[in-house]
């Protein structure tokens, strides 16, 4: 079992729905990061949080320390989402990441 | 613009042959770290630095190897380019546990 997992693996939207995709944790974290890749390209940063809510546009990053759980949120989805969106965190006194294994969106027009 | 630039961002081998990479940043971070990614796998680290000189050996260091000379720069070395390293590699760098940036991957084919 990773430590750190998401659900759904795979998830596909019509346009304008509200997609929301989760991130679990067992391990201590001191903060959590949510990443994007769109197909063939980069990894960008979305958030990092340690701690309550952030808003980014249309995006919405939350955070449960307590629950070990955090949820990242995406209003009004557009077929420009579409990408592969990854929770990663570092462990609790280590600068090095453990990685989720990621969320295939796919919005479709 | 700050951030981390790799080169190349494609290349073809053929197996055997040697080759390196290389991450440059500009944010003064003092961690940098190199992955691959491969389909269905999620990102494996392969070596890391925590500071100019200094390397350290990730989940999956067989077959590369790593040198930090300036703080800037992380060098990803391929001695003798096998098939299963087919990947797509980045780099990334961090100011201690405070968020990565990522660079924009190389695409590496061994044929």
């Amino acid at each position: 079992k990773n430590e750190v997992e998401q659900s759904p693996q795979n998830l596909t939207a019509q346009e304008g729905e509200f997609i929301t995709i989760n991130c679990s944790y067992s391990v201590g974290i001191s903060a959590l990061h949510w990443l994007q890749q769109h197909p063939g390209g980069g990894i960008v940063s979305l958030f990092m949080l340690s701690s309550g809510k952030k808003k980014h546009g249309r995006l919405i990053a939350t955070i449960n320390i307590q629950e070990k759980h955090s949820s990242l949120h995406i209003t009004a989805s557009h077929p420009r989402d579409s990408a592969v969106y990854i929770c990663a965190a570092p462990g609790l006194g280590t600068y090095k990441y453990i990685f989720g294994t990621g969320t295939r969106l796919k919005v479709l027009a | 613009n700050a951030g981390v630039t790799q080169t190349p961002k494609f290349r073809v081998l053929k197996t055997g042959q040697s080759m390196t990479l290389l991450c440059a940043q500009d944010m003064n971070h003092e961690y940098m770290y190199w992955y691959r990614q491969d389909p269905g796998m999620g990102l494996r680290l392969i070596h890391y630095s925590v500071g100019e000189g200094t390397t350290a050996k990730g989940e999956v260091p067989d077959g590369y190897n790593v040198s930090r000379l300036k703080k800037q720069n992380f060098l990803l070395g391929l001695e003798s380019a096998a098939p299963s390293q087919t990947s797509v590699y980045f780099c990334a760098s961090s100011y201690a546990a405070y968020g990565y940036t990522f660079g924009s991957g190389t695409r590496l084919t061994v044929v």
